[in-house]
């Protein structure tokens, strides 16, 4: 099984701020098949990328993804009040794994 | 618009048995694998099971597998969650969701409470 770590476990930023998650995978990750999901409380997570690297319809060009292999970061460029929230990694090359969650909260 | 909406939660006692149901509209049931992924109170997400598009193949985690069972019936555009066995450490919310690249779209969750 593909274990996925995601660090920090809590970023505190101020809205306007660049934000750097980083998810890293026990083994290499076929196809960057890796996606990233936002959730804020009481609701379902809300896909942002996939494919490491694409954004899902309706998704803000503030968010990015990168990398490969077995580290991928989500950006995001300027931090708007909507974008506080959790954030999941998901691996589904091998199996679906979930991360452990990164929470970007206000400083 | 798609729209998934699961139900069937409620309290459980452990070791007793649950059917969830996820109700699919606004898109073509038939042609989507779906998964099941469930959430315990302030944790994180945890994926269960998959189904294919046409029910041919299912995969489980291995938490789950053995005592949980994903179905779906393509004439009433419903995707199931047989579980039995539950125990305490399984109170949850448990939401579908539709596979296309990643999981692009998730019901609200239905809430299962394991308690005596």
């Amino acid at each position: 099984e593909i274990v996925l770590t995601q660090s920090p476990g809590t970023l505190s930023l101020s809205p306007g701020e660049r934000a750097t998650l980083s998810c890293r995978a026990s083994q290499s990750v076929s196809s960057n098949y890796l996606a990233w999901y936002q959730q804020k409380p009481g609701q379902a997570p809300r896909l942002l990328i996939y494919g490491a690297s694409s954004r899902a319809t309706g998704i803000p060009d503030r968010f990015s993804g990168s990398g490969s292999g077995t580290d991928f970061t989500l950006t995001i460029s300027r931090l708007e009040p909507e974008d506080f929230a959790v954030y999941y990694c998901q691996q589904y090359g091998s199996s679906f794994t979930f991360g452990p969650g990164t929470e970007v909260d206000i400083k | 618009q798609v729209q998934l909406v699961e139900s069937g939660g409620g309290v459980v006692q452990p070791g007793r048995s649950l059917k969830l149901s996820c109700a699919a509209s606004g898109f073509t049931f038939s042609s989507y694998a779906m998964h099941w992924v469930r959430q315990a109170p302030g944790k994180g997400l945890e994926w269960l099971a998959v189904i294919s598009y046409d029910g041919s193949r299912k995969y489980y985690a291995d938490s789950v597998k053995g005592r949980f069972t994903i179905s779906r019936d393509k004439s009433k555009n419903t995707l199931y969650l047989q579980m039995n066995s539950l125990g305490g450490e399984e109170t949850a919310v448990y939401y579908c969701a539709r596979e296309t690249e990643a999981l692009d779209y998730w019901g609200q969750g239905t809430l299962v409470t394991v308690s005596s």
